[in-house]
């Protein structure tokens, strides 16, 4: 069974520092998805990937294959990005289940 | 489009009674989930469907059961609630499978409290 480990827990950070997020699995996957889970509780995918780097607006995400490892980047943080960040994983092509990490929460103070 | 939609979002249940939790979607997508989500855990897959007709037990479908008559439902059914029912539950849809880099799209979950 993947175990999915993110880190850190728990992040405060003041506006508009750059933030990092880590993931680490560890058994092979054939796709990894970051979410974000806002305040009120509702869930929206990030991204998906399998190889490389993916950027949308100011969020950046990395996977690193061989070391097993992903990063969520956050450049110019807003506290609008205060969340709690998931990290998942799919283990085979073939499969219909993620194994989720317990996520981190994100706090940007003004 | 209205995306995922679950209802109800609350709900609290006595131990033994019985509940269905509703989720619909109108992205035509084959593939659903149920998850439940507890404090300080990652997400846990209960049940899902890869098209209408056709479901399969998750991590922990104990206590529950599921159906799939058309591409739009996919009910959760509690029956015989117990205290360790209680979490917060989310639906969920995809186009393709996880594992093919598809993004799932999440219901705004339900918050449900077994005494």
């Amino acid at each position: 069974k993947n175990e999915v480990e993110q880190s850190p827990q728990n992040l405060t950070a003041q506006e508009g520092e750059f933030i990092t997020i880590n993931c680490s699995y560890s058994v092979g996957i054939s796709a990894l998805h970051w979410l974000q889970q806002h305040p009120g509780g509702g869930i929206v995918s990030l991204f998906m990937l399998s190889s490389g780097k993916k950027k949308h607006g100011r969020l950046i995400a990395t996977i690193n294959i061989q070391e097993k490892h992903s990063s969520l980047h956050i450049t110019a943080s807003h506290p609008r990005d205060s969340a709690v960040y998931i990290c998942a994983v799919s283990a085979g092509a073939g499969s219909y289940q993620l194994t989720f990490g317990k996520g981190t929460k994100l706090s940007v103070i003004p | 489009n209205a995306g995922v939609t679950q209802t109800p979002k609350f709900r609290i249940l006595k131990i033994g009674q019985s509940m269905t939790l509703q989720c619909t979607q109108d992205m035509n997508h084959n593939y659903m989930y149920w998850y439940r989500q507890d404090p300080g855990m990652g997400l846990k897959l209960i049940y899902y469907s890869v098209g209408a007709g056709i479901t399969d037990k998750g991590e922990v479908p104990n206590g529950y059961n599921v159906s799939r008559s058309t591409t739009e439902d996919f009910p959760l059914r509690l029956e015989l609630a117990a205290p360790s029912q209680t979490s917060v539950y989310f639906c969920a849809s995809s186009y393709e499978r996880v594992s093919y880099n598809s993004p799932l799209h999440f219901g705004n979950g339900t918050r449900l409290t077994v005494t």
